[in-house]
């Protein structure tokens, strides 16, 4: 079935240090979503790229689709200790394979100060 | 704005008993989504109802039921429970106006399931 790899699963970093997680659908996506879930709380969306080639920036991080639409990728730039948490990419599946939206698996972050 | 709603917050059960799980979506949405989420797993989606009707339906055995009513407000049941089915049920709401899909969600707090 459509699945969407996130790697990697966990990412231990030094505060300054940046980081980045990957996403990588199976099929062509129509947007993908980024997602935050803090521990003990719940995700909180972040962003979402809908054209190939997109790129967004908040702040610190910076957002990516990839031409084909099928990756994606999270760049956090300085990481600081407010950015403790998992972060999930969704993808969007065209109407005609299900018009649902696949969460990847989560890439946990942890920050040492 | 309040935001979504999600009743009980913790829920103990034992091998065999049912579950009902309650979801109060953000005022005017008319989509809510429901994700099972378990260390290691991500979030399994499991269905999402849009003006009382199920639009879309996960991987899930029939065990797994929902419903949506006239106001929005959705609830998840589980019956015969199973030492598996312990995760974090998390509902989300959106308009509902786009395909599920191509909009963003707004998820409540949970309610964590425990089945003994």
């Amino acid at each position: 079935g459509q699945q969407v790899m996130q790697i990697p699963q966990y990412q231990h970093v030094q505060e300054g240090e940046d980081f980045t997680t990957y996403c990588n659908s199976s099929t062509t996506l129509s947007n993908i979503q980024w997602y935050k879930q803090r521990p003990g709380g719940h995700p909180v969306f972040l962003i979402q790229l809908v054209k190939s080639g997109e790129v967004k920036k908040q702040k610190r991080l910076t957002f990516q689709f990839g031409e084909a639409k099928k990756n994606s990728s999270l760049h956090i730039t300085a990481t600081q200790t407010t950015d403790v948490g998992t972060y999930f990419c969704a993808g969007g599946t065209i109407y005609n394979q299900g018009g649902k939206l696949i969460f990847g698996q989560g890439t946990e972050l942890s920050v040492k100060p | 704005k309040a935001g979504v709603t999600q009743t009980p917050r913790y829920l103990i059960k034992t091998r065999g008993q049912q579950v009902t799980l309650s979801c109060s979506p953000i005022s005017g949405h008319r989509s809510v989504s429901w994700y099972q989420q378990t260390p290691g797993q991500g979030l399994q989606f499991l269905f999402e109802y849009f003006s009382e009707t199920q639009r879309n339906k996960g991987n899930f055995p029939g065990r797994f039921s929902g419903r949506q009513f006239s106001n929005s407000r959705s609830e998840m049941n589980v019956s015969t429970l199973e030492l598996g089915d312990s995760a974090l049920y998390l509902c989300a709401s959106s308009s509902g106006l786009r395909a599920e899909s191509n909009e963003k969600l707004f998820f409540g707090s949970g309610t964590q399931l425990s089945v003994l």
